[in-house]
């Protein structure tokens, strides 16, 4: 029944060593969103994908890219990652319009 | 879309009902009330939305006031479960979500 999941829940990766986590759906939903969740805060959009159209958000850093090869999948790449990055990383979908769904989340370490 | 503003925490016993406010003055016609969940350590969960009328589901009720500008989500017979940070967010139908800082609910038993 798992309709957003993303793999693996937890992940670590060592300071400036790429990275990516993985996000699939099973709603055939339009839309994808990254969201990045630094601990004690709210959820922050980072960017989304309309279909194959990239929209980021003004304030996310170029460090943070992501790629959407098929309406199912979603990748979000970190390139150098920082201290500062070390985060739980959330992945939705939606369709046109509706209801937003939340996967369970990656909570990435960086040591 | 509109900001809205919640009290930062709130407490309510175990089996009584759990009433959280939401304040959206600055709402627009076109702007749906959303209500969504975070438990520890999980994704956000989608409970509820609403453009006018007072929406109920098998989670919740959302009752929305006549002139849109303020909004409360009912947890009817709350249960230790629902301890969580509830997020009201306003947005139409085909904007992206974008989350204020929530309340935070205890549940006592």
């Amino acid at each position: 029944d798992a309709m957003v999941i993303q793999n693996p829940r937890y992940q670590v990766t060592q300071f400036g060593k790429p990275v990516t986590l993985s996000c699939s759906q099973t709603l055939n939903h339009n839309v994808m969103y990254w969201y990045q969740q630094k601990s004690s805060q709210a959820p922050k959009l980072l960017f989304h994908y309309y279909d194959k159209d990239f929209n980021n958000e003004a304030d996310t850093p170029d460090n943070f890219q992501s790629r959407r090869p098929n309406t199912s999948f979603c990748f979000l790449d970190i390139r150098s990652p920082g201290l500062g990055d070390a985060a739980m990383y959330l992945c939705a979908t939606s369709p046109r319009q509706g209801v937003t769904f939340f996967g369970p989340g990656t909570r990435l370490t960086v040591l | 879309d509109a900001k809205t503003t919640q009290p930062p925490s709130m407490d309510c016993a175990e089996g009584r009902a759990a009433n959280l406010p939401c304040n959206h003055s600055t709402i627009s016609g076109n702007e749906y009330v959303y209500w969504y969940r975070q438990i520890h350590s999980q994704g956000p969960q989608y409970i509820i939305h609403g453009l006018k009328n007072n929406e109920t589901n098998e989670m919740a009720s959302l009752i929305i006031t006549e002139d849109r500008k303020s909004s409360t989500l009912i947890l009817p017979h709350a249960t230790l479960r629902d301890t969580a940070v509830y997020y009201c967010i306003v947005r139409t139908g085909a904007n992206n979500l974008f989350f204020g800082t929530g309340t935070r609910l205890t549940v006592i038993p």
